[in-house]
């Protein structure tokens, strides 16, 4: 019963390098989102998908891209990773309705120097 | 914008104490609300949800009452544990009704619960 997985679990990077984090869901849910969580912030919605073949900008979005590659995965690229982007990053995932709670997955910690 | 204000702590109880973690929200539409809960290392697990006026959520103790007169959501336990040591979230639906485009969270309360 794996739920929402997502890798790698652990990242350091270069300033300007690049990388794609991977998710996966295998509850056969519609919608998916990737959020951050930083320090005295809470968590802040990157992107979202509501549904397959759709993506939809959050409240932080600058600097990352996003890939719905099916139904069940979800990639959040960083083109040139910068130190701000240091953080905890999670994927969650949800039926298509706006009662429905969100089933989060491990995070990966991500550092950029 | 919606937004969600919650008591940041930490907050530091003892074992069987009650425990209240205030929650307020201002929102357009009528949203759904949800408590969730993380443990060290790990990603955030639903606690309870509620999904209309005078609706109340609960779950291994907690409860909550959604309060539209007073837009609150506040998280209360009669005797917390040890194991109840974690930082908890309030959270309201980005959108009410049909669609589902996330969730919008508070900075999470941190509580500690010593034996």
């Amino acid at each position: 019963n794996a739920g929402v997985t997502q890798t790698p679990k652990f990242q350091v990077l270069k300033t300007g390098q690049s990388m794609t984090l991977q998710c996966a869901q295998d509850m056969n849910h519609n919608s998916m989102y990737w959020y951050r969580q930083d320090p005295g912030m809470g968590l802040r919605l990157i992107y979202y998908s509501a549904s397959e073949g759709t993506t939809d900008k959050g409240e932080v979005p600058n600097g990352y891209n996003v890939s719905r590659l099916n139904k069940r995965e979800f990639s959040l690229r960083l083109e040139s990773a910068a130190p701000s982007q240091t953080s905890v990053y999670f994927c969650a995932s949800s039926e298509a309705r706006g009662d429905s709670p969100l089933h989060f997955g491990n995070g990966t910690r991500l550092t950029v120097t | 914008g919606d937004s969600v204000t919650q008591m940041e702590g930490p907050v530091t109880l003892s074992e069987e104490a009650f425990l209240t973690i205030n929650c307020t929200y201002t929102a357009t539409g009528y949203p759904s609300l949800f408590w969730y809960v993380q443990y060290p290392g790990e990603g955030l697990q639903l606690l309870l949800k509620a999904t209309k006026a005078d609706d109340k959520g609960s779950n291994k103790g907690f409860e909550a009452t959604y309060r539209k007169e007073t837009t609150s959501f506040h998280l209360e336990k009669g005797s917390v544990q040890v194991s109840d040591s974690a930082v908890y979230f309030c959270a309201l639906s980005r959108r009410s009704g049909g669609g589902a485009d996330g969730l919008t969270f508070g900075k999470g309360t941190h509580l500690i619960i010593q034996p």
